[in-house]
């Protein structure tokens, strides 16, 4: 079974709206964490929240984090066009404090 | 603000050929860690390492990989004899604790 799976896989808003990406997992988690990933480039930390935690912010961003659903959100508020790209969850397992366990990616597309 | 560096940012290399990529990981942290990314799939953990040590591998992480911290400074991932299915974006990241971790830009191996 596959940890981290986000949806939706791709997504085109126009500058200035709100863009919600989810993610589900299947085993317990330590935290979980999203990370950014321009075309081709590095992976960016946008932001962690552990499983102790139910939202969390950072300046336009806003997680989410329901472990009874074993799932989580991304919003981006006030999308622009800077902010497209690829956008990923990773699970840190209970079981394991080492490895990131990813999802494929929501590709998100900000229309000018 | 410190970043991971890695090098080269672009290795072609013949199937059967020893590769060998270097990480420069960020100076007091203590985690390191390399991931890959085939194009278009997910990032895969290959391994972790703390304290002089691996800490975790997973099953791509087989006898043809290696991982060195030869000084204080550069970690290094070598694959002794690629094959074709190695060519992936290869991510080296590090962590002050078992936490968020940091990514260097990745190096893109192509094996041909």
């Amino acid at each position: 079974s596959q940890q981290g799976e986000e949806d939706p896989q791709a997504l085109s808003i126009q500058e200035g709206e709100n863009a919600t990406m989810n993610c589900s997992y299947k085993t317990s988690i330590n935290n979980l964490q999203w990370y950014r990933q321009n075309s081709g480039r590095g992976l960016v930390h946008l932001i962690l929240i552990r499983s102790n935690e139910r939202e969390k912010h950072s300046g336009r961003l806003r997680v989410t984090l329901d472990t009874s659903k074993k799932s989580s959100s991304l919003l981006i508020t006030a999308s622009r066009a800077a902010d497209t790209a690829s956008y990923f969850c990773a699970t840190a397992r209970m079981d394991s404090n080492y490895q990131l366990i990813w999802g494929a990616g929501t590709k998100l597309i900000i229309k000018p | 603000e410190p970043e991971v560096t890695q090098t080269p940012s672009h290795q072609v290399t013949q199937m059967g050929q020893e590769v060998i990529l270097r990480c420069v990981p960020i100076s007091n942290h203590l985690y390191f860690y390399w991931y890959r990314q085939i194009l278009g799939q997910k990032v895969e953990f290959l391994v972790s390492f703390y304290n002089n040590e691996i800490s975790e591998k997973s099953e791509i992480f087989d006898d043809q990989f290696s991982v060195e911290r030869p000084d204080g400074s550069n970690f290094t991932l070598k694959i002794r004899s690629t094959k074709l299915e190695d060519s992936a974006m290869y991510f080296c990241a590090s962590s002050p604790s078992r936490f968020e971790q940091y990514f260097g830009p990745g190096t893109r191996l192509t094996v041909t």
